[in-house]
């Protein structure tokens, strides 16, 4: 059975300074790996998607993540931090030759400080 | 509308009581999705539908816990005999799951907040 481990629950930063939310997954066969965000008292948002092809993948506000197969990881990157970013974030994995159903972390809280 | 809405958006009940929660997915969406939040954890998938039929259920709790997708599009779940821990919010999802060009995004609801008293 696929599973996601988020290993933080919380990431703190100071606003400027580059932000890593680590992810690391377990698939019997080939991920797609997902990053959704969730503000205060709304649904998720889909950020960013790792399918095929190059490892390092750009999504929605200024958000990257890097696919490491031998890692088995998919950390959430961001050059420079903004206050506005500090939500809960969740990252989640298909299986591809499983049943459609993502299957979600636990979640990481990003808290950036001005 | 744009987006998956689901009604109510706060529910209150009492211990015992039978609850339904509504989900109308985005438009042309087959797969329909409901997942359960607790309180500081990550959505807990519970069943997913594409089109009229249930295609996982796996994740439903037990048997006080029930999905309807009659014609396809609206999606009922429903909750017998409510206990305290049945509080949390409940979020229903689409997506093109099974469609060409599908690749696994799912577009999710605000979410609908269930309180057994």
């Amino acid at each position: 059975a696929q599973s996601v481990a988020q290993p933080e629950d919380q990431v703190n930063v100071a606003e400027g300074n580059p932000l890593t939310v680590k992810c690391t997954y377990s698939v019997s066969g080939n991920p797609y790996l997902f990053w959704y965000v969730q503000y205060p008292n709304r649904g998720l948002q889909f950020l960013l998607k790792y399918i095929t092809g190059d490892n390092l993948v750009k999504g929605s506000y200024g958000f990257e993540a890097e696919f490491n197969k031998s890692q088995t990881s998919f950390h959430l990157k961001k050059p420079s931090a903004l206050v506005s970013d500090s939500a809960l974030y969740f990252c989640a994995v298909r299986d591809m030759t499983d049943t459609d159903k993502l299957i979600f972390g636990t979640g990481t809280r990003l808290q950036v400080f001005p | 509308g744009a987006g998956v809405s689901q009604t109510p958006s706060n529910k209150v009940t009492e211990k015992g009581k039978y609850v339904e929660l509504r989900c109308d997915p985005i438009s042309g969406h087959t797969a329909l999705y409901w997942y359960r939040q607790s309180l500081g954890q990550g959505p807990e998938f519970l069943i997913y539908f594409q089109g009229t039929g249930a295609a996982d259920d796996s994740g439903l709790p037990n048997d006080r816990f029930f999905a309807v997708r009659p014609e396809g599009s609206v999606s009922t779940l429903k909750i017998q005999r409510t206990e305290r821990g049945d509080s949390a919010v409940y979020l229903c999802a689409s997506s093109l799951g099974g469609t060409s060009g599908y690749t696994g995004e799912l577009f999710f609801g605000e979410g609908s907040r269930l309180t057994v008293l």
